[in-house]
């Protein structure tokens, strides 16, 4: 089936650095999201991508759709505590249901004051 | 406050046993989702109802089932559960006319634990 493949696992950075991270598949998604999980929560959404190529906003978070439409980054700019978490992207196919959003395993984000 | 509710926050039981998890979506949403965490599969769909209907199947196993309720909240059912059923399982809604999306709200989650 659909693999997504999100890296890195897990990151410890210093609160002001700036934070990338990004996802792979070996199939073309026509949807990308980054939803982001704190402890004892369930995730929350973050930016959705519905275009190859989009870039968009949101506060410190930018993420962009790749033009291949198989990979898609999460870049956080100026890391401040509250960053901390999971941040899970997920892919949705074409003509797809809700069901067939598939999520990567997660990036692991730690940031030290 | 994502506005979607599930019920309990945690539970605790034995293997063989039964367990029902709730969870009541967001006021308006139509769709509901279930999801399973774990630690090494990440977040597996398991089954979407739209409006009482069931809509799409993901990697449910058969001693799982689930219904949509006329007052739309939903009902996790898992049976003979074995310890590799302990997990996070969430609930999450989308609005109508987002459905297709992939924006999704998701509850707190149950914990899972088979002993």
């Amino acid at each position: 089936g659909q693999q997504l493949n999100q890296s890195p696992q897990s990151m410890f950075i210093q609160e002001g650095e700036d934070v990338s991270m990004n996802c792979t598949s070996s199939s073309i998604f026509n949807t990308w999201l980054w939803y982001k999980q704190d402890p004892g929560e369930g995730p929350v959404l973050l930016i959705a991508l519905y275009k190859a190529g989009e870039l968009t906003s949101n506060g410190r978070l930018t993420a962009q759709f790749g033009i291949t439409r198989k990979d898609s980054f999460l870049n956080i700019s100026a890391s401040i505590p509250s960053d901390v978490g999971i941040y899970f992207c997920a892919g949705m196919s074409y003509g797809g249901s809700q069901g067939n959003l598939i999520f990567g395993k997660g990036t692991k984000l730690s940031v030290k004051p | 406050d994502s506005g979607v509710t599930q019920t309990p926050k945690h539970l605790i039981t034995a293997t063989g046993q039964r367990v029902t998890l709730r969870c009541s979506p967001r006021s308006g949403d139509l769709s509901v989702y279930w999801y399973q965490q774990s630690l090494d599969q990440g977040l597996q769909f398991l089954i979407q109802y739209y409006n009482g209907e069931e809509r799409a199947k993901g990697n449910i196993l058969e001693r799982f089932s689930a219904q949509q309720f006329p007052d739309l909240h939903s009902e996790l059912n898992l049976s003979s559960l074995e310890l590799g059923d302990s997990a996070l399982y969430f609930c999450a809604s989308s609005v109508a006319y987002r459905v297709g999306t992939g924006e999704l709200f998701f509850g707190e989650g149950s914990r899972l634990t088979v002993l």
